[in-house]
């Protein structure tokens, strides 16, 4: 059954610590991307990737970090340096527009809460 | 910059009421326009790409069109089982980036 896979579904951070949320797909797309998610803001991106060790920042980058050793997993590590991280986070994949009306719409997981306390 | 505006922020209707929602939008270049369906803590779950003015994709009670300046997502009849947030996303040709808007949440009362 294809999909995307996001872990843990809830999870809490204590001020200071560094934490990892996990994504993985099997759908067999090369383009990954992170969206944080707040009420009333549509989904903004984080980070994005379009093929295995190579990403690139998106609109709100600072504070987080990724990485993309493997086509099917793009984790992302919440830093200490991110001043207000509780939010909704959603990891998508898609495959890279690389012809015209080719379907490149994203599939998204279910999503990872963060709250820190 | 891409720019992508929902409305109304809120929509309340009774069962079998339809109407529509609207996403106007500004880029450069459109590749295309996607709409998705939200439900509370879950994430988005994509209904339809929409790649040039005219064109029209329809899926069950739900028919979404595309001008050269906006999209409309049309609800005919509308159940309960239609609440959920709906999402407008535009992307640039040769762009990887999908802007997104803020929704409309819609809520149909039995």
């Amino acid at each position: 059954d294809g999909g995307i896979t996001q872990s843990p579904k809830y999870l809490f951070r204590k001020e200071g610590q560094n934490v990892t949320l996990s994504c993985e797909q099997n759908l067999n797309h090369d383009a990954m991307y992170w969206y944080r998610q707040d009420p009333g803001q549509g989904l903004r991106l984080i980070y994005y990737s379009q093929i295995v060790n190579d990403f690139q920042k998106g609109d709100i980058a600072e504070g987080y970090s990724v990485s993309r050793e493997k086509k099917e997993s793009f984790p992302l590590t919440v830093t200490s340096a991110q001043k207000n991280p509780t939010a909704f986070y959603l990891c998508a994949s898609s495959i890279p527009p690389r012809r015209e009306q080719e379907n490149t719409e994203a599939f998204f997981g279910q999503g990872t809460r963060l709250t820190v306390v | 910059e891409d720019q992508v505006t929902q409305s109304p922020e809120a929509l309340r209707l009774q069962e079998g009421e339809s109407s529509s929602l609207n996403c106007s939008y500004t880029v450069s270049g459109l590749r295309g326009l996607f709409w998705y369906r939200q439900d509370p803590g879950k994430g988005p779950e994509f209904l339809f790409t929409l790649y040039s003015a005219g064109e029209e994709k329809e899926k069950e009670r739900l028919k979404a069109t595309l001008t050269k300046k906006e999209s409309f997502l049309h609800i005919t009849a509308p159940k309960p089982e239609d609440s959920a947030t709906y999402l407008c996303a535009v992307q640039r040709k040769g762009y990887q980036k999908v802007t997104f808007g803020t929704g409309t949440k819609l809520q149909v009362i039995p």
